[in-house]
């Protein structure tokens, strides 16, 4: 149990365009998602927790603007990387955390995002 | 001071030995913490949790917890060169269940 995928895995864009990543719970209702970006040898940086039907709350320095975060429902939350450029460029996973559940994140397995 | 701090390695351990994986955390009302373990180019996948001082055990793998010294480790027993990999050290906070990272040890089970 607890699967959570992402889609697309890889993607690979132009600079000034936009993308979208999906992360969906599979087999749970996923009351909290969080999203993070890991950058080569570095560990995991929180960018910004939803809870579902309300505004994601995004850790200081992550442009909310430039990274719009939908929780529409129990079971999937979506990352708009807005007028993406190279700097963009990383590995962006999301976990996810089940209703009555407070201990564990589920892991994805993460969408690797180069901007060109 | 980072909150939660581990040794960045690499841990270098022969095969069939134990590997013992430090953490040190800041916060005293940290309530929980979690082992993950991270291969190259993949996302993190969970060891185990532990909230109680003391021991807590799952096959080969034994986190201690010690809120006095604020200290969490994991022993990995009879280990595998499969085992090779970032092992990250994560405390929970605040009524959100954020999780506050290490940075993760690098190890390495030579065969």
């Amino acid at each position: 149990g607890a699967v959570v995928s992402q889609h697309p895995s890889w993607v690979i864009c132009k600079s000034g365009t936009s993308v979208k990543i999906e992360c969906r719970s599979l087999d749970f209702q996923a009351t909290t998602m969080f999203w993070y970006r890991q950058f080569p040898k570095q560990s995991l940086m929180l960018m910004a927790t939803s809870n579902e039907g309300s505004k994601a709350t995004y850790e200081q320095g992550v442009e909310k603007d430039k990274f719009l975060i939908n929780h529409a429902s129990l079971t999937l939350s979506t990352l708009t990387v807005t007028s993406a450029h190279p700097e963009d460029s990383s590995f962006y996973i999301c976990s996810a955390r089940a209703s009555g559940s407070p201990w564990t994140q589920y892991f994805g397995p993460g969408t690797r995002l180069l901007v060109l | 001071q980072k909150e939660v701090e581990q040794n960045s390695g690499p841990l270098s351990v022969p095969e069939g030995a134990i590997a013992s994986l430090n953490c040190t955390y800041s916060d005293r009302g940290s309530q929980s913490f979690f082992w993950y373990r991270q291969y190259s180019g993949k996302s993190p996948e969970l060891i185990m949790f532990i909230y109680s001082n003391g021991d807590k055990e799952d096959g080969r793998f034994t986190a201690q917890l010690n809120k006095a010294s604020q200290y969490v480790s994991l022993l990995i027993r009879d280990s595998q060169p499969s085992d090779s990999a970032t092992y990250l050290c994560a405390a929970r906070r605040g009524s959100n269940y954020q999780l506050i990272w290490g940075a993760g040890t690098k190890l390495i089970i030579k065969p």
